[in-house]
């Protein structure tokens, strides 16, 4: 089974600091990886992923994320916080061997931005 | 991308009653479609996943009698949370697979709705 685990449920950064978001994973088989933000009240929105090819994925907003076998990771960056990247981030795994596995989520990591 | 939108976004009923939540894909055939529920300050956890013409294959622990799904075309999923209990409030999110053949097939999410019950 695969699993996902993010480390922190908050995390806390001034306003123009670096954000690192870490993911761990756990997978029989190389998985794809995907990171999502959730506004308050709304859905999920995809931010990045890592399917095949390129290990540093590029998403949108200034974020981005490496795969690390080595490490098991999938670790979310931005170099410069902003006010409005304040929001729930969950790293998401799905197996590339069946194309009905759903993905399967990882508790989350609240952002906070301090001004 | 691909949009799915869901109806309503909130809604707000008496215990006992039966509410019904749609799930659509607006530009693309999803022959599959996953329902999670979200509680305050959680993750996501998947509670059945749909695919169209046949029966939901629902996760360990939840009731499909309760919680009832149908998958009627390749654009519509819908669920049911029949006799509805206060502890049913929660956000239900559904996601719709795009299938490309021979490539990934992307899972889009739903905006959610929100259901509180009294």
């Amino acid at each position: 089974a695969q699993s996902v685990t993010q480390l922190g449920s908050h995390v806390s950064v001034s306003e123009g600091a670096l954000v690192l978001l870490r993911c761990n994973y756990s997978s029989s088989v190389p998985p794809y990886l995907f990171w999502y933000v959730q506004y308050p009240n709304q859905g999920l929105q995809l931010l990045l992923k890592y399917t095949t090819g390129a290990t540093l994925v590029k998403g949108i907003n200034g974020f981005e994320a490496e795969f690390k076998k080595s490490e098991t990771s999938f670790h979310l960056t931005k170099p410069s916080a902003h006010m409005s990247d304040a929001a729930e981030y969950f790293c998401a795994v799905s197996s590339p061997l069946s194309g009905n596995t759903p993905l399967v989520f990882g508790k989350g990591t609240r952002l906070s931005v301090i001004a | 991308g691909a949009v799915v939108s869901q109806h309503p976004s909130w809604v707000i009923c008496k215990s006992g009653t039966s509410v019904k939540i749609e799930c659509r894909s607006l530009d693309f055939q999803a022959t599959t479609m996953f329902w999670y529920r979200q509680f305050p300050k959680q993750s996501l956890m998947l509670m059945a996943t749909s695919n169209e013409g046949s029966k939901a294959t629902y996760e360990q622990g939840v009731e499909k009698d309760k919680f009832l799904i149908n998958h009627a075309s390749l654009t519509l999923s819908t669920l049911t949370v029949t006799s509805a209990h206060p502890e049913d409030s929660s956000f239900y999110i559904c996601s719709a697979r795009d299938q490309v053949a021979g490539g990934y097939n992307e899972q889009f999410f739903g905006p959610g709705t929100r259901l509180t019950v009294l």
